[in-house]
Order: structure tokens, then sequence, then C-alpha cells
């Protein structure tokens, strides 16, 4: 019974190529971010949505699309994948967008571009 | 909007000895303070949380630490760490819609 779960875990693509992560939370929580975490275990936010509406979209190139088909689910579309790309990318949720409410992570996927 | 420092990128201790990962915050508005730790190859997980209250919490794990309010700061304490303490910490001050993280601190227990 996971809470927050994300897959796949492991992804190995040459550059160029396409790909889409998935993240599904049954915390029945109405925020959910994805996260960068480089090699140096920086943490950096990309996007987040509350209840279906993007509310932060940070300097990310757009060739990162996010997708929430409803509350439970975001997803993260990458197109025209480049070598900067290779990090582990963390999907997290919360309850509403308080400033008190702790975030609660997946595992992660590792995205290895070559 | 808020900023923060953790001042040790690394920590090496031995195990059973105390530690402390130092947490500075700069912020213009109050700020809710939380740790977060990252074990290898997993998602970070909530450690423990000052919203308001007293400003010594209790976390998991034997895990500590204190808001100091003049100071700017929330350490982390715990007495006697152990080899499966090793791994990463964050503090995450926030007083703003986007929740953001310290750089962390590694913490190595050595035997």
């Amino acid at each position: 019974d996971t809470a927050v779960s994300q897959t796949p875990k492991y992804l190995v693509t040459q550059m160029g190529n396409d790909k889409s992560i998935k993240c599904e939370q049954n915390l029945g929580h109405d925020t959910m971010y994805w996260y960068k975490q480089d090699s140096k275990k920086f943490l950096k936010i990309m996007f987040s949505y509350n209840n279906k509406e993007l509310i932060i979209n940070e300097t990310v190139p757009n060739r990162f699309s996010p997708k929430s088909p409803d509350k439970a689910h975001l997803n993260l579309h990458i197109n025209s994948l480049e070598l900067g790309d290779s990090a582990v990318y963390f999907c997290a949720s919360s309850q509403g967008n308080r400033y008190n409410s702790p975030l609660h992570f997946g595992n992660g996927t590792r995205l290895t571009v070559t | 909007a808020q900023s923060v420092t953790q001042l040790d990128s690394q920590v090496p201790v031995f195990e059973e000895a105390p530690v402390e990962l130092r947490c500075n915050y700069s912020s213009s508005v109050s700020v809710y303070l939380f740790w977060y730790v990252q074990y290898p190859n997993q998602g970070l997980q909530l450690l423990l949380k000052y919203l308001s209250g007293s400003t010594l919490v209790k976390g998991i794990n034997g895990f500590e630490a204190e808001f100091n309010k003049s100071q700017t700061s929330f350490h982390l304490r715990k007495p006697s760490v152990h080899i499966s303490d090793t791994a990463e910490y964050f503090c995450a001050p926030r007083g703003s819609y986007i929740p953001t993280f310290g750089r962390g601190t590694s913490l190595i227990v050595h035997p």
C-alpha cells in the first residue's frame, strides 16, 4: 500500500528520445509536485499541481510537460531528451498547498540519458 | 521568500557518538520548519517538524531539533547515532507556496 508510487524506477534511454514518468498517490492529497535531484543531491522544484491546476512552473525547459488527469495522478513527459536531463526525478504530494503540510515523496525515477 | 543554509555538506561520526546537523534560514515572513531524511536509493521522508509551541521537537528514530527564532536556526541532533542513520538530511523551512530544501548534509556513521 505504497503512498506515493512512481514508475518506472529506472529509465535508460538515448538522446533525442521522448519518455514519460508516472506518479500516483493514494493519500487523498490534492497537491502534487515534481522535483529533480542532481548528482550532488540538490533538489529543485519543477512543477506543482493543486486540484489538477498548475500552480508552480519553475524555469524548466518546455521539453518537460506535466499532466494531471486527476488529483491522484501527476505524470511527467519529456521530449527530445538531453544528456543534462540525467537525474533522479521525485514525485511528491501534500494536503493542500498549506505551508504547514509536509510533503510525501515517492522513491524516485533514475533517468539516464546516453 | 526564504533561503536556507545547511552549514556542513558532510558530517562523519563514529557509531554511538552524538551528532548535530546545522541549519540556518533567512526569511522575511514566519516559516514552518521541517527536516527530512533520505536513505540511499529512496525518496525523502519526514523526520520532524516545527509548526508552533515548544521550540524543542522530537521526531522519528531518536532525532530532535530546536527552533531558535533569534538565531533563525533549526539544528538537528541525536545523542547517539547508529550505522543505520547514515543518510542525507535536508532542512526545509517553508514560508511561501514553493517548498524548498537545503542542499543537504550527508551523515556518515562509521563503526
